[in-house]
């Protein structure tokens, strides 16, 4: 069965270095997402990405954050300066369709630590 | 987005139909109800979602009332495997807005 994989599964890095998040979306889906859950906290929509670009974001995703297609196969999530509180378990999800009209894939996730 | 309530947890006996409500009072017109699932920090999975009339998939069925108020997501045969927190989440049929809101969910404990 196609399902959305991510890498790394744990990332440990030092506030205020860069860190980039992969996804790879079941193949022919077309839209595509990120989420993220701080531990004991409700999942969190931050950015959603259709034909090359945002069609949606969340107040979370200010300027620290950045989305990237590099290819026809990846989906990136950028953090340039992480904080501490950007220590959460990022979720990538992709859709065949927008989220209103078909249900979204989630990968496992990438656990994030910021010391 | 129509707000939903649900129980913050609820018991299950494994092998048992597991019952979950949800009241969404002020959905709309275009509006669908989705529910998704959690298992221990996994990735959410989706179940099933539905507009106004029962829906039954491989995984549970879907049951809305009339007035489109309330539903319930029944799992038939309720396993170990089915523990997670449950997400009932509605959003309107349109491309405008293609995020899911999570709320807190119902937690769901099936027992042996």
């Amino acid at each position: 069965e196609p399902e959305v994989t991510q890498t790394p599964s744990h990332q440990v890095t030092q506030m205020g270095q860069e860190v980039i998040l992969r996804c790879v979306p079941i193949s022919n889906h077309l839209y595509f997402y990120w989420y993220r859950q701080i531990l004991g906290q409700k999942v969190e929509f931050l950015v959603s990405f259709y034909n090359n670009e945002i069609s949606e974001k969340s107040e979370i995703f200010d300027d620290q954050f950045s989305v990237e297609r590099p290819d026809g196969s990846n989906f990136t999530l950028k953090i340039r300066s992480t904080k501490l509180e950007d220590s959460a378990m990022y979720f990538c999800a992709s859709s065949f369709r927008g989220a209103n009209t078909g249900e979204l894939f989630f990968g496992e996730g990438s656990r994030l630590t910021v010391l | 987005d129509a707000k939903t309530t649900q129980p913050t947890s609820m018991d299950c006996a494994e092998g048992r139909a597991a019952n979950l409500p949800c009241n969404h009072s002020t959905i709309s017109g275009n509006e669908y109800v989705y529910w998704y699932r959690q298992i221990h920090s996994q990735g959410p999975q989706y179940i099933i979602h539905g507009l106004k009339n029962n829906e039954t998939n491989e995984m549970a069925s879907l049951i809305i009332t009339e007035d489109r108020k309330s539903s319930t997501l029944i799992l038939p045969h309720a396993t170990l495997r089915d523990t997670a927190v449950y997400y009932c989440i509605v959003r309107p049929y349109n491309n405008a807005g293609n995020m899911l809101t999570f709320g807190g969910g119902t937690r769901l404990m099936v027992k042996p």
